[in-house]
């Protein structure tokens, strides 16, 4: 079975500029959370879908960054105009709800690390 | 609120040594709260150690344990012996049991284990 996969892997960006993560789930897992993980902290969420629905985008700083998933599989991550605050790396994670002892595990993707100069 | 707090690394030991990251939770918004570890090798992703979720229970994996103790909001890691390629970096994380509630993460403690 597939992991969970990110692209790009890596992004340098200059102030002010835009850049855009994707994620695929693994098949079949109706949940995608995106997190943002600074340097020597732990991962933060910032938003999280639930089929294509956001159920909670109250940490994701609405001004620069957006997050869809509209047809509930893939999800894009974008940042509108990056700050220098913004580096770190973007981790997506999914999970499925019913079932089992896996119910709500989540599954990391690699990461996407960003910096911004 | 809702956090994670671990033993702050490095945390550095020696082949064959006892290992344990503390970790303590608080939990007002989750009643019944599922505690994960999850680990990162060196050049790899993120990737779950053990789960329980229930309280009092206790979760293995790869010769790791860890006692989910609600009485005193722990649920700490521990190896009788580590090998040097336990060295990673060890996140202890709090989520929730219905789906609608979010996941919370430690900081992280940097282990490296030493030959």
């Amino acid at each position: 079975e597939a992991g969970v996969t990110q692209s790009p892997r890596y992004a340098v960006l200059q102030e002010g500029q835009a850049v855009s993560f994707w994620c695929d789930p693994i098949s079949g897992h109706d949940t995608l959370y995106w997190y943002q993980q600074p340097r020597d902290q732990g991962p933060q969420l910032l938003v999280y879908f639930r089929d294509e629905a956001v159920i909670d985008n109250s940490q994701l700083p609405s001004d620069r960054f957006s997050a869809v998933r509209p047809k509930g599989t893939n999800s894009t991550l974008k940042i509108q105009s990056a700050k220098q605050g913004d580096t770190a790396t973007y981790l997506c994670a999914s999970s499925f709800r019913l079932g089992g002892l896996d119910q709500d595990t989540q599954y990391f993707g690699p990461g996407t690390r960003l910096l911004v100069l | 609120g809702d956090s994670v707090t671990q033993t702050e690394g490095p945390v550095t030991v020696s082949e064959s040594e006892s290992l344990i990251i503390n970790c303590t939770y608080s939990a007002t918004s989750i009643a019944y709260p599922n505690l994960f570890w999850y680990v990162r090798y060196p050049g790899e992703g993120l990737q779950l150690l053990l789960k329980v979720i229930t309280a009092g229970q206790k979760g293995s994996s790869r010769g790791f344990e860890a006692t989910y103790n609600k009485e005193t909001t722990s649920f700490h890691l521990q190896k009788a012996s580590v090998q040097e390629s336990d060295s990673a970096v060890y996140y202890c994380a709090l989520g929730p049991n219905t789906g609608y509630q979010n996941f919370y993460f430690g900081k992280g403690t940097s282990l490296t284990v030493i030959p």
